[in-house]
Parts: structure tokens; sequence; C-alpha cells
């Protein structure tokens, strides 16, 4: 059972460069996120999508942008990446049942923005 | 803002004790709460998921119950296994279809030793 799927594992950056993160899910889930987990802060909700076609920004977009284009992908994209960019990126998805939202999450990206 | 604090911030205890993990919310209005685990360099994976009108769930050795009155919710392991190293968050979820958003806590790193 694949689950969340996140590519790449690893990846170095400098400043100003571009990336883009892939997420696949193979669980027909509707809902999907991604989240960045940082020393000291805990995990933060970037952006999310509720279905293929949407997008909405989390607690902390700024610098990322989101994509759905299929249901089972979900794509975050560092347009000019910055050394405060620097984190560990997963990407969960969830059923879009209210009674029981349980998020499956990715083994996540570790970026460094140097 | 809701915010969410986990006690203590790490644990060591030797194999076979009963151990409880706590979690704190600071807004009572919660739609439900996880706990998850994970393990060092992999994702998240959900033990338990209460909803704010239970007041436990159990699964296997672990319990979790919840008190939404006074912003609390513990983790109980019984006879704890050095393979139940981790470290376990827990995350609340505002209530509201369209608020998925989820809060964690910092997480609490867990050691058992042989």
């Amino acid at each position: 059972n694949a689950g969340v799927t996140q590519t790449p594992k690893f990846r170095v950056l400098k400043t100003g460069q571009s990336m883009t993160l892939l997420c696949a899910q193979d669980m027909n889930h509707e809902y999907m996120y991604w989240y960045r987990q940082d020393p000291g802060m805990g995990l933060r909700l970037i952006h999310y999508s509720v279905g293929e076609g949407t997008t909405a920004k989390g607690e902390v977009p700024d610098g990322y942008n989101v994509s759905r284009l299929k249901k089972q992908n979900f794509l975050l994209g560092l347009e000019s990446a910055a050394p405060s960019q620097t984190s560990v990126y997963f990407c969960a998805s969830s059923t879009d049942s209210q009674a029981k939202n349980i998020q499956y999450f990715g083994a996540g990206t570790r970026l460094s923005v140097l | 803002k809701q915010e969410v604090t986990q006690i203590p911030a790490a644990l060591s205890v030797p194999e076979g004790e009963n151990l409880v993990l706590n979690c704190s919310f600071t807004d009572s209005a919660i739609y439900n709460l996880q706990w998850f685990r994970q393990d060092p360099g992999k994702g998240l994976t959900s033990l338990l998921l209460i909803q704010s009108s239970q007041r436990e769930q159990t699964s296997g050795r672990l319990n979790a119950s919840l008190d939404k009155s006074s912003g609390r919710s513990t983790l109980y392991i019984a006879a704890s296994q050095p393979g139940d190293s981790a470290t376990y968050l827990c995350a609340v979820r505002r209530p509201g279809g369209s608020n998925y958003k989820l809060t964690f806590g910092k997480g609490t790193l867990l050691t058992v030793n042989p």
C-alpha cells in the first residue's frame, strides 16, 4: 500500500532557485494538504485543497504556490527559494468525511536553502 | 488563536512501565482531537481520533481521553515497549465544515529503554 508518496525526499537549493515538490496519493482522497515542520514551531499548514482544481491558503502560504490538476496529485512550488524556507515539508490527504477526517501523511521532503 | 501545548517535551521510561502523555489546548471549541506518532525521519501516523462529543478512544495498548471543557487530552500507553519510542503529537481541529486546519502541539519525545 503506497498511501501518500512525496518526491523528492531530499533537496538542496541555492537562494533564488525554484523547485516543485510532488505529492501523490492512491487512496482516492478528496482533501490534500501541505505542511512544514520546523524545530520549536510544530507543523504548520501552508496550503490545502478540497478537490481537484481547487486550492486554498493555510496558515503560512507566503512564498509558496500549489496546484491540484489531478485528484491524486498536489504540487507545492517555490518560485524563488529563501533560507527561511529550509524545513521539512509534509503532504497529507484525507477523505471528505466530516465524522472521520483522519489525515494520512507522506514521509516528508527535507529541503535546505543555502 | 488556538494554542496546543504538550508536556513533557521529552520522557524516558523503562520497558514495561505505563505512561501518560499530556496535551492541552486553549480554545475548547474543537471539532476533534487526534494523536499522531512520528518516527525519526518519517511522516506522521494517526493513532487515535476523538470527536468533540466523545470522552475516550482505545486502540490496543493506547487509550486517549478528552476533556473538552478543561481543554485537556491524555494519551495513556500501557506496558510500554522499546518500539513505542517516537515523538507523539496531538492536534486539534476547529469546528465547522470548512475548517480543515489542524493546530499541532510540538510533541513529546518518548524513549522506552529495554
